[in-house]
């Protein structure tokens, strides 16, 4: 069964550095997300992605934070320059044609700062 | 003192016993409502949806209730076994972008 993937798993960096969280979407979807999800807390919304630009994002979403579709396969979360609150959980989502909504999560980065 | 995170809502339930999980939502623009299942240290995965404009909807073992008037969710889960151990999430999406929200969560707890 297709599945959404992510790299890596856990990522630890000082506060400043940048980061960059990949993700490989399921092949034919069109649709692309990224979530982030604070310990204990629930899964908020960042930024949707759709023929190669972004379509909507949220209030978290500053100018630190960018994404990116090199090539056919990978969806990347890039933060400039890492802050302590930026530690969390990110997801990322696809979903495929123009109203299909079912939403498929990858398995999650555990993005550690100190 | 300082509290970290959120204290989730806890189902403690049987084996073998039907599960219910109630969401309230507040956003009415919602085209659809979807409940995810989130295991510890794992991304949320889908179980059911349900469009707006429906009221109930069954899947194995599942059914999820939509009650527009009051704005409420419920997940109804037959014969929970202790894999169904997780935390569910309801979340309400729609618009051009189909972007999800997410509610709090509930963590059922299934003895055996």
């Amino acid at each position: 069964e297709p599945e959404v993937t992510q790299t890596p798993s856990h990522q630890v960096t000082q506060m400043g550095q940048e980061v960059i969280l990949r993700c490989v979407p399921i092949s034919n979807h069109l649709y692309f997300y990224w979530y982030r999800q604070i310990l204990g807390q629930k899964v908020e919304f960042l930024v949707s992605f759709y023929n190669n630009e972004i379509s909507e994002k949220s209030e978290i979403f500053d100018d630190q934070f960018s994404v990116e579709r090199p090539d056919g396969s990978n969806f990347t979360l890039k933060i400039r320059s890492t802050k302590l609150e930026d530690s969390a959980m990110y997801f990322c989502a696809s979903s495929g044609l123009a109203g299909a909504f079912e939403q498929y999560f990858g398995p999650g980065t555990r993005l550690t700062v100190t | 003192g300082e509290s970290v995170g959120l204290h989730l809502p806890t189902l403690s339930v049987q084996e073998g016993d039907n599960s219910i999980i109630n969401c309230a939502y507040s956003n009415s623009a919602s085209d659809y409502f979807i409940w995810y299942k989130q295991e510890s240290g794992k991304g949320p995965q889908f179980i059911i949806d349900i469009r707006s404009n429906m009221d109930k909807r069954q899947g194995q073992r599942v059914t999820v209730l939509l009650n527009k008037t009051v704005k409420h969710l419920s997940l109804q889960i037959a014969a929970t076994q202790p894999g169904d151990s997780a935390v569910y999430f309801c979340a309400g999406g729609g618009g051009a972008t189909n972007k999800l929200i997410f509610g709090t969560g509930t963590l059922l707890a299934v003895q055996p």
